[in-house]
This record gives structure tokens, sequence and C-alpha cells, in this order.
């Protein structure tokens, strides 16, 4: 069993869709969670992280994370073409100075 | 320079030749990593470097694989006697470091193929 877990997609939806991206993880030590985007042959982004439970919205964006469920997730409100990417969820112990573990990236596509 | 520069930014070499990749962080970030993305996969942990110091270098596949790091700066990767299994995106990151800092920026990568 992989310690994060995301759904590949790919995931198509009509512009201005709200759109939901999750995680799951098996690993309880994590405490820092980060949503990446990754544009095609690009490295990845960091869009937001946040520090163990809670919410946190930076604009568009709104990252949630229920550690009690070992769950992740990123909402997108309005979303544009210019939003399809890979949304790679991230996942660390400590904040700084140790590995990332990654998701394996939920591909979007927002149309039209 | 203004972000993580990574060369080449692609590579074809054969089966069992050596390889060395290249990564110019960001100027002034202690930290600097490399991960690996196999088409389809998640990004996987290689090694990271603290300074010119590696004090994590779990990820490392296999003793063909090494990495090194000159004057807090440029890092190289190296990967010997290449595999077809070794074709990836190498991905570079470096950060400021310090616990609680995650503003880790990613280079573009190298694409290796390896035939």
């Amino acid at each position: 069993q992989k310690e994060v877990e995301q759904d590949p997609g790919p995931l198509s939806v009509p512009e201005g869709a709200i759109v939901s991206l999750n995680c799951t993880y098996s690993n309880s030590a994590f405490q820092y969670f980060m949503w990446y985007r990754q544009y095609s042959r690009k490295g990845p982004e960091l869009l937001m992280y946040t520090y163990s439970s809670g919410n946190k919205e930076d604009g568009r964006f709104t990252a949630q994370v229920d550690k009690s469920s070992k769950y992740i997730s990123l909402f997108i409100r309005d979303s544009q073409p210019s939003d399809s990417a890979t949304y790679l969820c991230a996942m660390s112990i400590t904040g700084g100075g140790n590995k990332l573990t990654f998701g394996t990236g939920t591909q979007l596509k927002v149309e039209l | 320079g203004a972000g993580v520069s990574q060369s080449p930014s692609n590579k074809v070499t054969e089966k069992g030749k050596d390889v060395e990749l290249r990564c110019d962080p960001i100027s002034g970030h202690t930290a600097l990593y490399w991960y690996r993305q196999r088409l389809g996969q998640g990004l996987e942990f290689l090694i990271y470097f603290q300074g010119n110091s590696a004090p994590d270098k779990s990820g490392l596949p296999s003793d063909r694989f090494s990495a090194e790091r000159t004057g807090e700066s440029v890092s190289t990767l190296t990967i010997q006697r290449t595999q077809q299994e070794d074709s990836a995106v190498y991905l570079c990151a470096s950060s400021l470091g310090g616990a609680g800092n995650l503003g880790y920026t990613f280079g573009s990568g190298t694409r290796l193929t390896v035939v």
C-alpha cells in the first residue's frame, strides 16, 4: 500500500465548476500538507500548504485537512481553463529540511 | 538566477552509459532535493542536501546512483551504467531550509530516456 493515495483521473469539468481533489494517507506522523500544480513539461509549483488539521483559503483555492480521517482536499472555485494541469498532493513529517511524499497526481481539464 | 535551473532539459542515452544531470538552485537556498518522476507516477524522493552534506540519501535506488553538491550551490546527479528503468524525469528543488520552511521551488526537470 502506498503511503499517499490519489486518484489519477483524468477529471474533466466545465468552466466555472467547483473542483474537488482529494488524497488519503496512511502515515499518522505527517503534519505538513501541500498541494502542487504541474503543467505539462514543467516542474511542480507550490499552491498551498497547511499545518495539521483545518482549512486554509487563498483566492479561488481552499485546502482542507482532516487528520482524524487521514484525508486532505483541495477545492477550486470558478474553475478556469488555465487551471488545467496535474495536481499533486504532498506531505511531510517535518516542515523544511525533510523529504516530501507525493501522491501520483490528478490530471484536471477545465473545458470551455 | 531567478529560478532553479536544470540541464540538460532532455537526454537520450544508450543502456550501459553513464549520465550526469546538473542542478543550479536559487542563490542562497541552502537545501536542495532531487526527485524522480516516472510516467504516470508521483514524485519519488532521491536525496536531500543541507549545504554540501547529504543527511538523507535514503531514496537513491541503487549504488549506480550518486549525487554531490559543491559550494552550497550546484549539484550533480550521476547515474552509472544506465538501465531502461532509469528513464524518467529527474527534478531538482531548492529551499531556504530550516524547520517550517516549505517554500520548495522546482526546476523544469531533465527528461532522461535510456534506449
